[in-house]
């Protein structure tokens, strides 16, 4: 089946740091990948969409310029969270969408800005 | 997209079959149904998808009524690894593409020894 593979799974940083997390389509070509923050106890919540060799497309109230999306090839996305704060600290997660197989989410990264 | 409704919560016993219910009275004939599940810090895993007959795979099944208007997967036997968040989406196509998912709040599945 289609696999995403997601890098780090967790990172502590210090705040004022940036952190870059890596959501890679390892068997197939994903020409759009989706960036999901999740905090403690609720839903998921779509940040932005990811297309390859163009710009990401932000959610309302999603800082582009705090979230850095580049979607080089069409198996990588990365995802840099700038200038961390602890308000920041959550789980991020990635997805892919691959024919008959929906939607393929990566494993998440943990993120917590000290 | 469609909203979706679900019960927050439900507690099934183990080797029982779980009913999870999902409403999506306003899906268009061209969105079809898909049943994700998250276990605790983990990204969600695709279960199954149907447009308007009733499916079934290796995992689960998925009951879709003849309006399309709801839902129900059916875990037909529960086990303690099954406890997880359940979400029902709703989005056109089945095919690989740019379509964003929105997820809803999902049903927390408890399977209790």
């Amino acid at each position: 089946g289609a696999v995403v593979s997601q890098h780090p799974s967790w990172v502590i940083c210090k705040s004022g740091t940036s952190v870059k997390i890596e959501c890679r389509s390892l068997d197939f070509q994903a020409t759009t990948m989706f960036w999901y923050r999740q905090f403690p106890k609720q839903s998921l919540m779509l940040m932005a969409t990811s297309n390859e060799g163009s710009k990401a497309t932000y959610e309302q109230g999603v800082e582009k310029d705090k979230f850095l999306i580049n979607h080089a090839s069409l198996t990588l996305s990365t995802l840099t969270v700038t200038s961390a704060h602890p308000e920041d600290s959550s789980f991020y997660i990635c997805s892919a969408s691959r024919e008959n197989y929906g939607y393929t989410f990566g494993s998440g990264t943990r993120l917590t800005v000290v | 997209d469609a909203k979706t409704t679900q019960p927050p919560s439900m507690d099934c016993a183990e080797g029982r079959a779980a009913n999870l219910p999902c409403n999506h009275s306003t899906i268009s004939g061209n969105e079809y149904v898909y049943w994700y599940r998250q276990i605790h810090s983990q990204g969600p895993q695709y279960i199954i998808h149907g447009l308007k007959n009733n499916e079934t795979n290796e995992m689960a099944s998925l009951i879709i009524t003849e309006d399309r208007k709801s839902s129900t997967l059916i875990l037909p036997h529960a086990t303690l690894r099954d406890t997880a968040v359940y979400y029902c989406i709703v989005r056109v196509g089945n095919s690989g593409g740019y379509q964003k998912v929105t997820f809803g709040t999902g049903t927390k599945l408890q399977v209790i020894p």
